[in-house]
């Protein structure tokens, strides 16, 4: 079975720092990867996916993704975090109509 | 104009106690999908129906029923609560079962068994 995982349990950065978070994935095949920000008290809401072709993937607020198959990984990046991006991110990777997510990582940026 | 709607918001119940979480989506979407979030914000499919029909059956106990009136609908019965029930339960939905679909989230129902 496909897992997910995310190693980064709690980031903390001041604004304007770049943002590296890790994901990687355990299935060798096709697969369908999406990372997904669940804001406080709020639901999950897509930031971006990946499927095929460009391994770089741009997504909302200008976070972006990079695709890398030989390290089974898909990690989130943005160049300047804000303080507004605090918030829980999860990495998550469809297989068979399901999502398996990993286990989020905790992102609070100090103003 | 909510995409994924779910109610009640927050449920506060005893144990032995049998509670419904009722969700609905207006996106004309075919799949839809029930998750549970624990304490450890850890996210888990319970299930998924397509159309009406149940495609996707985690390892869930059987207190937990999920009915689909119409594909817009998807419910959720837990019978006889525990302690351990305590958690954010998720609806999402999604066009198609399909493994490229993007699923989108309701905004979650805060269950706690007391």
């Amino acid at each position: 079975a496909q897992s997910v995982s995310q190693h980064n349990h709690h980031v903390i950065l001041s604004e304007a720092a770049s943002l590296e978070l890790g994901c990687n994935y355990s299935y060798g095949g096709t697969v369908n990867l999406f990372w997904y920000v669940q804001y406080p008290g709020q639901h999950l809401q897509l930031l971006l996916k990946y499927f095929s072709g460009d391994p770089l993937v741009k997504g909302i607020k200008g976070f972006e993704a990079e695709f890398i198959k030989s390290k089974f990984s898909f990690n989130l990046r943005k160049p300047s975090v804000q303080w507004s991006d605090t918030a829980e991110y999860f990495c998550a990777a469809n297989q068979g109509g399901k999502l398996i997510f990993g286990q989020g990582t905790e992102l609070s940026v100090k103003p | 104009d909510t995409a994924v709607s779910q109610t009640p918001k927050y449920l506060v119940t005893q144990m032995g106690n049998d509670k419904s979480i009722k969700c609905e989506q207006n996106l004309g979407h075919d799949t839809m999908y029930w998750y549970k979030q624990d304490s450890k914000k850890f996210l888990k499919i319970m299930f998924s129906y397509n159309n009406k029909e149940l495609i996707i059956n985690e390892t869930v106990p059987n207190r937990f029923s999920p009915k689909s009136p119409d594909k817009a609908h998807l419910n959720l019965h837990i019978n006889s609560l525990e302690l351990g029930d305590s958690a954010v339960y998720f609806c999402a939905s999604s066009p198609s079962s399909g493994r490229r679909d993007t699923q989108y989230f309701g905004p979650g129902t805060r269950l706690t068994v007391l």
